[in-house]
């Protein structure tokens, strides 16, 4: 009954490094989304998929890549690291039917660029 | 766009005093309307959310917010708070057509503190 995941919790890298996010769901739930969270801008999407397979760009999409070849699975990447991509990174899920408007959220990743 | 404005970011209040906190959004369209809270190193909570009917909407915890169409706003209130309401708050807004798949808009938050 896990629910939402996310690893790592914590991360530091380095300027120009690769580094993936995961983000894990075990309700089947169609829709999933990445927030990140900085001080004084609340939460900002990056993006989200309506479907495995299916994916598509938020608010702040520019130096991430996302990818869904499962329904329980939504990676986030950041191809090139930069230190204005320290953040606090959240994933999210919502079903297609009942609670459609509802995002349930995940631990979030603390992620350090240095 | 969506634009959503809470008005203030940080409140500190005593404990057993009333709550209310602004939301103020931006989108001539259908929404609905969200109110998250997020307690020190945790993620965050759904504390209400309105979809429809009755503009006054009862969440956990005894807070409750009201929507009001006219003004677009959606504030949240809790007549009388607790020290473990310590937390920052959320308000969120996505649009009613968008069919599920888009994301929510949120403000900027409201880090509340609660002094016993």
């Amino acid at each position: 009954d896990a629910g939402i995941t996310q690893s790592p919790r914590y991360k530091i890298t380095e300027t120009g490094r690769q580094v993936t996010l995961m983000c894990h769901q075990t309700w089947s739930h169609s829709y999933m989304f990445w927030y990140r969270q900085d001080l004084g801008h609340g939460l900002r999407l990056i993006y989200y998929s309506a479907a495995a397979d299916i994916t598509d760009k938020g608010e702040v999409p520019d130096g991430y890549v996302v990818s869904r070849s499962k329904t329980e699975n939504f990676p986030l990447t950041l191809e090139s690291a930069t230190r204005s991509q320290t953040s606090v990174y959240f994933c999210a899920s919502k079903a297609r039917d009942g609670s459609i408007y509802e995002q349930y959220f995940g631990p979030g990743t603390r992620l350090t660029v240095t | 766009a969506q634009s959503v404005s809470q008005h203030n970011h940080h409140v500190i209040l005593s404990e057993a005093a009333s709550l209310e906190l602004g939301c103020n959004y931006s989108y001539g369209g259908t929404v609905n309307l969200f109110w998250y809270v997020q307690y020190p190193g945790q993620h965050l909570q759904l504390l209400l959310k309105y979809f429809s009917g009755d503009p006054l909407v009862k969440g956990i915890k005894g807070f409750e917010a009201e929507f009001i169409k006219s003004k677009f706003s959606f504030n949240l209130r809790k007549p009388s708070v607790q020290w473990s309401d310590t937390a920052e708050y959320f308000c969120a807004v996505n649009e009613r057509s968008g069919g599920g798949a888009d994301g929510l808009t949120f403000g900027k938050g409201t880090h509340l503190i609660i002094q016993p």
